[in-house]
């Protein structure tokens, strides 16, 4: 089993609709949980980052942690063309290391 | 905001040449710089967690004699990838931690990345 697994997409989704992405984690003591987007040939930006159950929003983002069922999810409302991007989501793994999940392609079409 | 320098950008070497690749924190002090390997379509890798004035510390699989780490500053980390072959050409991308300490200490801010070529 992965340690972080999210589903490679592709992910299309139309202009203003809402995207969802989901990630699963194996490592049940982990604390933080992030999501980056990664543009073709560009590093990785922080997009969110959580650290406790339940909701945590930021503009048009939405971080969702479910510790319980080692499950962290991001949603993006009112999709735009520049959100198309590979998203990953990261785990911490003891005190230091960030493991990452393989990435979701998304495609916003206009 | 944090950011980390990356040097160069993009490099073409041939095989079984030795490329370094510098990593450098601009605004901030960096005790702890991690390296990271990423092949197309692929995630990224992490390679190793490098420690200013100490070993790096190589996760599995990695060649610590092949990858040299050097973190001689609290500002300045370097990668060497050393006799290169085609199968080492990657995108290497180095990260540090911002605010270590802060709940968010292992918000990482990654370097805009390094994309070798081994012919």
């Amino acid at each position: 089993q992965k340690e972080v697994e999210q589903n490679s997409g592709p992910l299309s989704v139309p202009e203003g609709a809402i995207a969802s992405l989901n990630c699963t984690y194996s490592d049940r003591v982990s604390q933080s949980f992030f999501w980056y987007r990664q543009y073709s040939g560009k590093s990785p930006e922080l997009i969110m980052s959580i650290y406790s159950n339940g909701d945590k929003e930021d503009g048009r983002f939405t971080a969702q942690l479910n510790k319980a069922s080692q499950y962290v999810s991001l949603l993006i409302r009112d999709s735009q063309p520049s959100d198309s991007a590979t998203y990953l989501c990261a785990v911490t793994q003891g005190a230091q290391k960030l493991v990452f999940g393989q990435g979701t392609r998304l495609t916003i079409n206009p | 905001g944090a950011v980390v320098s990356q040097h160069p950008s993009w490099v073409i070497c041939k095989s079984g040449t030795s490329v370094k690749i510098e990593c450098r924190s601009l605004d901030f002090q960096a005790t702890t710089m991690f390296w990271y390997r990423q092949f197309p379509k692929q995630s990224l890798m992490l390679m190793a967690t490098s420690n200013e004035g100490s070993k790096a510390t190589y996760e599995q699989g990695v060649e610590k004699d092949k990858f040299l780490i050097n973190h001689a500053s609290l500002t300045l980390s370097t990668l060497t990838v050393t006799s290169a072959h085609p199968e080492d050409s990657s995108f290497y991308i180095c990260s540090a931690r911002v605010n270590p300490g802060f709940s968010g200490a292992n918000v990482l801010t990654f370097g805009a990345g390094s994309r070798l070529t081994v012919l």
